[in-house]
């Protein structure tokens, strides 16, 4: 079964200070994998997809298949970057006729302290 | 944006009663998703469409129905809502014509059944 496991519910760090947010995938074949950041009670917006491997206000995420993991990184946090960040996945566009429908983790609530 | 707009943004209705959310779109996407938005869950999806009268059933479809008569409009509705359908709801698109294009999100409509 496709899914998407982001292990923290909420992650508080401190303004300079290294980001990890965790994402792990379970998926039989190659996947697409992505990032969406939602800023307060807005629209979510596309950050990453690693087909693309850009990198986006100095987030960084690598898919590692071994480990079937896309750890979303950043050295130095900013207090803007305070938002929920979701993980998600697309496999094959007809994959049980899913017609490349996205499956999301339950998200993490990023909090950037001054 | 990608020139999606939801209404309304926000709606408190009571138990029992029908529910229509409408997404509309400017710009002639093919594909279009409905999401709802939960606490601990993420987002999921209730159904999707892949043109005019296409639709089917995502992870969470049960209580709710959808229509697409016309390409720019996606409807949602809940026949008989329940508080268990309180919720915030997003529409997306895939860009252009293929399933595999990048998702936008509308800016969500916040749902309240008592």
């Amino acid at each position: 079964a496709q899914r998407v496991t982001q292990p923290e519910k909420l992650l508080s760090v401190f303004k300079g200070a290294p980001v990890e947010l965790k994402c792990n995938y379970s998926y039989s074949g190659s996947p697409e994998l992505f990032w969406y950041v939602q800023y307060s009670r807005q629209r979510l917006q596309l950050l990453l997809r690693h087909i693309s491997r850009e990198s986006i206000k100095g987030f960084t995420a690598d898919l590692n298949k071994g480990e079937t993991s896309f750890h979303l990184k950043k050295p130095f946090a900013q207090e803007e970057d305070s938002a929920m960040y979701y993980c998600a996945l697309r496999g094959a566009s007809n994959y049980g006729g899913s017609q490349g429908n996205l499956i999301f983790g339950k998200g993490t609530k990023l909090s950037v302290k001054p | 944006d990608a020139g999606i707009t939801q209404s309304p943004r926000h709606k408190v209705t009571e138990t029992g009663t029908p529910v229509t959310l409408r997404c509309h779109q400017t710009e002639n996407h093919r594909y279009m998703y409905w999401y709802r938005q939960d606490p601990g869950h993420g987002l999921r999806l209730i159904h999707y469409s892949y043109g005019v009268k296409d639709t089917d059933k995502g992870e969470v479809s049960d209580g709710y129905s959808v229509s697409r008569s016309k390409t720019e409009d996606f409807l949602l509705t809940l026949e008989s809502a329940t508080s268990s359908q309180t919720s915030v709801y997003f529409c997306a698109i895939s860009e252009g014509r293929e399933a595999n294009n990048e998702q936008f999100f509308g800016p969500g409509t916040r749902l309240t059944v008592l």
